[in-house]
């Protein structure tokens, strides 16, 4: 079945220590974006790719990056990890931006100690 | 900006109904709604584009009431496994505009 696949599902990261999340994709969508849900918020975009375009929402701090190397997989860095930042990070896909269904993976939970 | 919704949970007997709400201050291009059940990612339920417009899913449906700038999701009947939380979803312009997620509502289907 064609789906949205994070890794790894939990991952637990000390203070200041980089960490990377992954996502890939079999849908062969256009974009792909990061959203931050912490715990009974909604989800927040921190940024997307169309392609290779890559768009930064104004208010994501510096301290998250991102990587497009093909179509299929995606990633999110945390240079380095606050308390502040433990949360669900959800990658989701669609086929174009605006009027198109989201197609939302399982999720990584980031616990940061 | 993030919209509104209403109301913030909702706990209903099976086979009730419910109406969950969203407003924003900002003129809407459309509406999307997404359920999200503990643990689990969004799983998308419908996108209204039009004022005026309604949709239905099984027994959930929607209406997207442009000039008031809202819509509302109509739950029918309700099952337990309408179990989760609610978000809409809303994108001001016609230009590829991202989505704003709002605060979401709670919604639990009692036995």
């Amino acid at each position: 079945d064609a789906m949205v696949i994070q890794n790894p599902r939990y991952q637990v990261t000390q203070f200041g220590k980089p960490v990377t999340l992954s996502c890939s994709q079999t849908l062969n969508h256009n974009v792909m974006y990061w959203y931050q849900q912490k715990s009974s918020q909604a989800p927040k975009l921190l940024f997307h790719y169309y392609d290779k375009d890559f768009n930064n929402e104004a208010d994501t701090p510096d301290n998250f990056q991102s990587r497009r190397p093909n179509t299929s997989f995606c990633f999110l860095d945390i240079r380095s990890p606050g308390l502040g930042d433990a949360a669900m990070y959800l990658c989701a896909t669609s086929i174009g931006t605006g009027d198109y269904e989201q197609y939302f993976g399982p999720g990584t939970r980031l616990t940061v100690t | 900006q993030q919209p509104v919704q209403s109301p913030q949970a909702v706990i209903l007997r099976e086979g009730e109904d419910a109406v969950i709400n969203c407003s924003s201050s900002k003129a809407l291009y459309s509406v999307h709604w997404y359920r999200q059940k503990h643990g689990e990612a969004p799983v998308f339920l419908m996108i209204l584009l039009k004022g005026g417009e309604q949709k239905g899913h099984e027994k959930i449906s929607a209406s997207f009431n442009e000039k008031k700038q809202q819509s509302s999701l109509y739950l029918t009947a309700s099952q337990l496994s309408y179990s989760g939380t609610y978000f809409c979803g809303t994108e001001n312009d016609n230009a590829g505009n991202m989505l704003t997620f709002g605060g979401g509502t709670r919604l639990m289907v009692k036995p």
